[in-house]
């Protein structure tokens, strides 16, 4: 069974970088079938895809072109994780945070969600 | 982007009646590779993800009661629950995975009357 694990900080101070990881079990981040993505989720912005990462014999980013300046989203194979960078953020970045593997497909899976926090 | 609009925004049905909830993508989600709808329901409950009730429009999620069910195509999407439970109270979602940036619809708060 797939389990995704989500961890981080739960503030962070505004022009500041956003960091989470999403450690993955029962799957391999490498696999060549699914993708690894970011979604936020705010009462101003609702339910917002932020990008992914897959690996098809190499490694492939897609990113929301809302955030594309501010966002990286790296695997990490040895540790079978995969993480989102958000830099310069300010209070509109505040959201709770999920890592998932492919949304709304027959091999949908969600983290558990972190709430993130922008202030000074 | 693709556009997925809800309707309506909130909902209130009385126990065991039948409940609704309409979704319209701004362009079809019907894919010409594998001819599969690529629209997702999620409902949703305070202080928990997402979670996945329907696939491909119209496969239900595994352990999804039998009252849950979707349909149609290309543009057009409802989510129908046949005799609503109290536990069936959240906000449903859709969402489609037929390319990058994938978009969900704003979510459809669904109440007891």
């Amino acid at each position: 069974q797939v389990q995704l694990q989500q961890s981080g900080p739960g503030l962070v101070k505004p022009s500041q970088t956003l960091s989470l990881t999403c450690v993955i079990s029962g799957d391999s981040v490498s696999s060549n079938t699914v993708a690894w993505h970011w979604i936020r989720q705010s009462p101003s912005r609702g339910l917002e895809w932020l990008g992914r990462t897959y690996y098809r014999s190499k490694w492939f980013n897609d990113y929301a072109a809302s955030v594309k300046s501010r966002i990286t989203i790296n695997p990490e194979t040895s540790k079978n994780q995969f993480s989102l960078h958000l830099n310069s953020v300010t209070p509109e970045d505040t959201a709770i945070y999920y890592c998932a593997r492919d949304p709304g497909s027959p091999k949908d899976q969600w983290g558990q969600g972190t709430l993130v926090t922008v202030s000074s | 982007d693709i556009v997925m609009t809800q309707s309506p925004e909130s909902l209130a049905v009385s126990l065991g009646e039948r409940a609704t909830i309409n979704c319209k993508s701004s362009q079809s989600v019907l894919s010409s590779y594998n001819n599969k709808n690529h629209l997702g329901w999620y409902q949703q409950k305070p202080g928990q993800p997402p979670k996945l009730l329907i696939y491909w429009a119209s496969t239900r999620e595994s352990g999804v009661p039998d009252r849950f069910s979707g349909s149609g195509s290309g543009t057009d999407f409802t989510l129908t629950i046949s005799s609503l439970q109290a536990e069936d109270v959240a906000v449903y979602y859709c969402q489609h995975y037929d390319a990058p940036p994938y978009t969900f619809g704003q979510g459809t708060k669904l109440e007891i009357k």
